[in-house]
């Protein structure tokens, strides 16, 4: 079957700097995608890696290792207004979108 | 970037009544569009895909009688809620599939629509 996995919850400190581990075991691969979800609102696209490396984008960056099976985004200098869940999403082989449950990031001062 | 519009944002209706939901992208066109509910707490579950000019493709356990489906155009799909009950009240939320002719096809999403069933 398919499967994402990544953590329930994780908290962390303003200014400080958190990491999200995600993995997945798919029929094919064709992208990974990292969206934002505030409470009771839509997710908002985040990131999108379809390679090996780093893809950074301001505060916000995106690793992705394809032999591993494994992506992580990373937050940098933390805001309160990161608090939100962060759902990995993976594109299989016929482009359809496997989603993770989401980890919910809680920001304290 | 990509703005994709759902109306209404929020509806309350009696039980036993239908419910439309509008998605709109606009300001690209969507021959793809996705309509997904979500429980509190709970993940994105995606319904079904919704293919302009064809017939929606449901996902198992979601009965394409009650929940009917037109893509009528580029830039509009529609959810119709029928004969809803309180168990149909959830976050319907609704993406388009960006055609950018390369190997990303992003999807954005709406604002969701809230709907409680009475």
């Amino acid at each position: 079957g398919q499967n994402i996995d990544q953590p329930t919850e994780m908290t962390a400190t303003e200014g400080a700097i958190v990491q999200i581990n995600c993995t997945y075991q798919t029929s094919g691969f064709n992208g990974l995608f990292w969206y934002q979800q505030h409470a009771g609102e839509a997710p908002t696209f985040l990131s999108y890696n379809v390679l090996d490396g780093l893809e950074e984008k301001g505060r916000f960056s995106s690793f992705l290792s394809r032999s591993k099976g494994y992506s992580y985004l990373l937050l940098k200098e933390l805001q309160m207004k990161d608090s939100a869940s962060y759902l990995c999403a993976v594109h299989d082989s016929n482009y359809q979108l496997i989603w993770g449950a989401g980890t919910k990031l809680i920001i304290k001062p | 970037g990509a703005v994709v519009s759902q109306h209404p944002s929020r509806v309350i209706c009696k039980s036993g009544t239908s419910v439309k939901i509008e998605c709109r992208s606009l300001d690209f066109q969507a021959t793809t569009m996705f309509w997904y509910r979500q429980f509190p707490k709970q993940s994105l579950m995606l319904m079904a895909t919704s293919n302009e000019g064809s017939k929606a493709t449901y996902e198992q356990g979601v009965e394409k009688d009650k929940f009917l489906i037109n893509h009528a155009s580029l830039t509009l799909s529609t959810l119709t809620v029928t004969s809803a009950h309180p168990e149909d009240s959830s976050f319907y939320i609704c993406s388009a599939k960006e055609i950018s002719g390369g190997a990303l096809e992003t999807q954005y999403f709406g604002p969701g629509t809230r709907l409680l069933v009475l």
